[in-house]
């Protein structure tokens, strides 16, 4: 199962939305809603923003979004602020019952 | 206080075996899939095996399949990864991950450090 495609780095600036998108196929997000993102910040452990492609969970800002289409699955982080730069990684539901995550993104806030 | 803590990572020489620990506290362990994902030094997230409420049924990526074994004891709350046949690029941090459903990675431990070297 290969992992999923991510842009390696995206920037904006403070007050900005940036959109960060992952690439699967047919065998997991393009048949499966079980699309998920997290956001990890240097020497933490991930946190879960969005679930179930759009879902936030408790806590999460609603400056955080999350769509897809077809065979690709979007975060978008609106209003941009200094303490939103991290990495983040989406993960997907595969057809042989497996979990796959992106190589992540690396948010910088100009 | 939901809690995940790991334990059991170190120094192993490659083609040596090392067992992870995670204990769990704060929710009732045995209702919830679980998963190991490790993160090698200045890399991404990667799934490495994920395991069944009632332990019967467990999933590993291709890379660690028939080397890697995951277990809980659902009596004593705890989660396993027995790892044998240990590679250098098995060399990552180790997260112990609750699961709601559906691809939830909810709860996140703090990680064990794995290092295979000689």
């Amino acid at each position: 199962q290969s992992a999923l495609t991510q842009p390696a780095s995206v920037s904006g600036s403070p007050g900005q939305s940036i959109t960060i998108s992952c690439t699967g196929t047919s065998s997991d997000i393009g048949t499966y809603n079980f699309v998920s993102w997290y956001q990890q910040h240097p020497g933490n452990a991930p946190k879960l923003m969005i679930f179930e492609v759009s879902h936030r969970p408790s806590g999460v800002s609603d400056r955080f979004s999350g769509s897809k289409s077809g065979n690709t699955a979007s975060l978008t982080i609106s209003g941009l602020q200094a303490e939103d730069e991290a990495h983040y990684y989406c993960s997907s539901y595969t057809n042989v019952n497996t979990r796959v995550f992106g190589g992540g993104t690396k948010l910088t806030v100009l | 206080e939901v809690q995940l803590v790991e334990s059991g990572g170190g120094l192993v020489q490659p083609g040596g075996s090392l067992r992870l620990s995670c204990g769990v506290s704060g929710f009732t362990f045995s209702k919830y899939w679980m998963h190991w994902v490790r993160q090698a030094p200045g890399k991404g997230l990667m799934w490495v095996s994920d395991i069944h409420n009632d332990g019967k049924i467990t999933s590993y990526a291709e890379s660690v399949r028939g080397r890697f074994t995951i277990s809980r004891d659902n009596g004593k709350e705890m989660l396993y990864l027995q790892m044998n046949s240990l590679r250098a690029e098995d060399t990552a941090v180790y997260y112990c991950v609750r699961d709601l459903g559906a691809n939830v990675f909810d709860i996140w431990g703090q990680g064990t450090m794995v290092t295979v070297s000689s």
